[in-house]
């Protein structure tokens, strides 16, 4: 079936810009994990979303971060104000939650560049 | 907190050959698992292996096998018969077991090992 996806796949804006960055998880999976990859580094945890809320959001670093799942799908992360320090990839994953079946499945990132 | 190292930065193997990478890992928790991601040039985050800590076997994946030593907290990753195609970065990645207390859905990677096979 089909994997998760993101969109866009780049974005490029510019300082103090909002952006928002989405992220379709596999169909019936209802976790799903945004993590952080910047440069040379490996990808760091932001939030969890175990159906419509966010069960850990403990890795946004600050309150310009924020991400939504309304519907227990989709998801949207949305970062208002921008700074060059948020230039990075942001990666989408999702799985289950059972024993044994939740490997996480990431999808392809969007790459952030902030001027 | 649990943290992973991954002490190679880049390693190079020749096509057809073997290579290890290595990584190790800190934690307090008893149960968990561990998995080894590929991230080639187009950064799709691909799942390589998954090893669960209380099984004492070594899991393999057809060329993919791991050398898990859980007294050492060790993880290393063998690739058989290189193929160019296995150029990629690749990331050891630590979870606590699902009925574990805390967070037992965040996954803690290493920085990754940049491996290059030459043909």
């Amino acid at each position: 079936g089909a994997g998760v996806s993101q969109t866009p796949s780049n974005k490029v804006t510019e300082k103090g810009k909002y952006v928002e960055l989405r992220c379709d998880p596999i169909s019936g999976h209802t976790a799903l994990y945004w993590y952080r990859q910047s440069l040379g580094q490996g990808p760091e945890f932001l939030i969890y979303f175990q159906g419509t809320g966010a069960a850990d959001d403990s890795g946004l670093p600050n309150d310009r971060f924020f991400a939504v799942r309304p519907e227990g799908s989709v998801s949207t992360l949305k970062i208002q104000r921008t700074e060059r320090g948020d230039s990075a990839v942001y990666l989408c994953a999702s799985s289950f939650r059972l024993a044994g079946k939740d490997t996480q499945y990431f999808g392809p990132g969007t790459r952030l560049t902030v001027l | 907190a649990q943290t992973v190292t991954q002490s190679q930065p880049e390693m190079s193997v020749q096509e057809a050959e073997t290579v290890t990478l290595s990584c190790t890992y800190d934690t307090s928790e008893s149960n968990y698992y561990l998995f080894w991601y590929k991230q080639p040039p187009s950064r799709q985050m691909i799942l390589v292996i998954r090893q669960e800590a209380y099984k004492q076997q070594n899991a393999t994946e057809n060329r993919f096998s791991v050398n898990f030593q859980k007294a050492a907290k060790s993880f290393s990753l063998k690739i058989s018969d290189s193929q160019l195609g296995d150029t990629a970065m690749y990331f050891c990645a630590f979870m606590a077991d699902l009925n574990s207390g805390g967070s037992n859905y965040k996954l803690t990677f290493g920085k990754g090992t940049l491996l290059t096979v030459n043909p």
